[in-house]
């Protein structure tokens, strides 16, 4: 079975900080893997996604993740935090295939000006 | 491209109605969609997999019979909350994946409050 934690669900920096958003996943098989953003009230919107190519992913809004097969990890990252940059931050793992995702619980993003 | 829309944005209804919300993918066919509820600052659920042409797969815990998916097209699936109660009140989201990728695209959501 696949499951995803995201460590810490409130994470608060200083605009222009260095954002980093934590996720540890299981998988039973090599896992895709995805990073998507929530504005309050509204969908998903896909951040970044890992297929087995590169491990530095590169995504939208300056954030990129880095897949790390011996930790387990997909960490999320920005180099400057910008005030925008503040909403909900899910990550996400499924196998191949129509398999659903499975997500975190979230990490809230603030920006502090 | 790869858009999804979601229809209606909010729903207000009383309870014991029923309420149908409708997911849509705007510039692709998909095979599979998704259904998601979402609580006030949780994670997203899972609800069901609905399949264009066949039965939705429901996950353990939900209602089939509440929660009635139908996928007649490769480009529509509707949820039905069936004799909707004050707990079903939640942001609905659905998904779409188009069949060549391996991303699912996100529908903007179905805010549903039950009086």
């Amino acid at each position: 079975a696949q499951s995803v934690t995201q460590l810490g669900s409130h994470v608060s920096v200083s605009e222009g900080a260095l954002v980093l958003l934590r996720c540890n996943y299981s998988s039973s098989v090599p896992p895709y893997l995805f990073w998507y953003v929530q504005y309050p009230n509204q969908g998903l919107q896909l951040l970044l996604k890992y297929t087995s190519a590169a491990t530095l992913v590169k995504g939208i809004n300056g954030f990129e993740a880095e897949f790390k097969k011996s930790e387990t990890s997909f960490h999320l990252t920005k180099p400057s935090a910008h005030m925008s940059d503040a909403a909900e931050y899910f990550c996400a793992v499924r196998n191949s295939g129509n398999t659903p995702l499975v997500f975190g619980k979230g990490t809230r993003l603030s920006v502090i000006a | 491209g790869a858009v999804v829309s979601q229809h209606p944005s909010r729903v207000i209804c009383k309870s014991g109605t029923s309420v149908k919300i409708e997911c849509r993918s705007l510039d692709f066919q998909a095979t599979t969609m998704f259904w998601y509820r979402q609580f006030p600052k949780k994670s997203l659920m899972l609800m069901a997999t609905s399949n264009e042409g066949s039965k939705a797969t429901y996950e353990q815990g939900v209602e089939k019979d509440k929660f009635l998916i139908n996928h007649a097209s490769l480009t529509l699936s509707t949820l039905t909350v069936t004799s909707a109660h004050p707990e079903d009140s939640s942001f609905y989201i659905c998904s779409a994946k188009p069949s060549a990728t391996d991303t699912q695209y996100f529908g903007p959501g179905t805010r549903l409050t039950v009086l």
